[in-house]
């Protein structure tokens, strides 16, 4: 099984801040990552796949980037309305996810 | 508009079973790979299963192998999950989702998901 490893756990940022979320694999998936944004009571939203394609609709402040066993979720100039938690997933081999960074107001 | 809605959660007693319906409508199901997903009471997602197109390829996450099954019925747009042998560490919202990438065994990543419906296996 594929370990999905995501830090930290929590973050703190005020609003413009830029943040990213670093997502570590326990062995390669190539470039076979999504990230997913999920605020309270509400399903997961998807951002990103294949590591770095933006979903439509999107904002562009999101963006992706890695491969093989690392990968980053940026988020630049930080909205009010990105307060939530972010989750990856990998489907190189079946499915998994991260445990999960919740981004919160400073 | 595209849309998945869970149905049949509720309080079984350890041991118990359950099953639970997802109902698609907007688009063609017949078209799209399905999953389950759930999440467990403050705690991270976690995939389930999944079934292709025909349902000839189903997988399933090890901590329900053996006890849970996934199917599917394209004539009513439905994907359902028997659940068997419930225990407390099966408490969670319970998600259906739709395969994302089409013609590519899955799972892959997903594009849309329902609300969820929540299971509590509790005495």
């Amino acid at each position: 099984d594929i370990q999905m490893t995501q830090s930290p756990p929590t973050l703190s940022a005020s609003i413009g801040d830029r943040v990213t979320i670093t997502c570590r694999a326990s062995q390669s998936i190539s470039s076979w990552l999504a990230w997913y944004q999920q605020k309270p009571g509400k399903a997961p939203k998807l951002l990103i796949s294949k590591a770095s394609s933006l979903e439509g609709g999107v904002p562009s402040r999101f963006s992706g980037s890695g491969s093989g066993t690392e990968f980053t979720l940026t988020i630049n100039s930080l909205q009010p309305d990105d307060f939530a938690t972010y989750y990856c997933q990998q489907y190189h081999s079946y499915s998994s996810f991260g445990q999960g960074t919740k981004v919160e107001i400073k | 508009q595209v849309q998945l809605v869970e149905s049949g959660g509720g309080l079984v007693k350890p041991g118990g079973s359950l099953r639970l319906s997802c109902a698609a409508s907007g688009f063609t199901f017949s078209d799209y790979y399905m999953n389950w997903l759930r999440q467990a009471p403050g705690k991270g997602l976690e995939w389930v299963s999944y079934i292709s197109i025909s349902g000839s390829d189903i997988y399933y996450a090890d901590s329900v192998k053996g006890r849970f099954t996934i199917s599917r019925d394209n004539a009513k747009n439905s994907l359902y999950l028997q659940m068997n042998s419930l225990r407390a560490d099966d408490t969670a919202v319970y998600y259906c989702a739709r395969d994302a990438v089409t013609l590519v065994r899955g799972p892959n990543y997903m594009d849309v998901w329902g609300k969820g419906t929540t299971v509590t296996v509790s005495s």
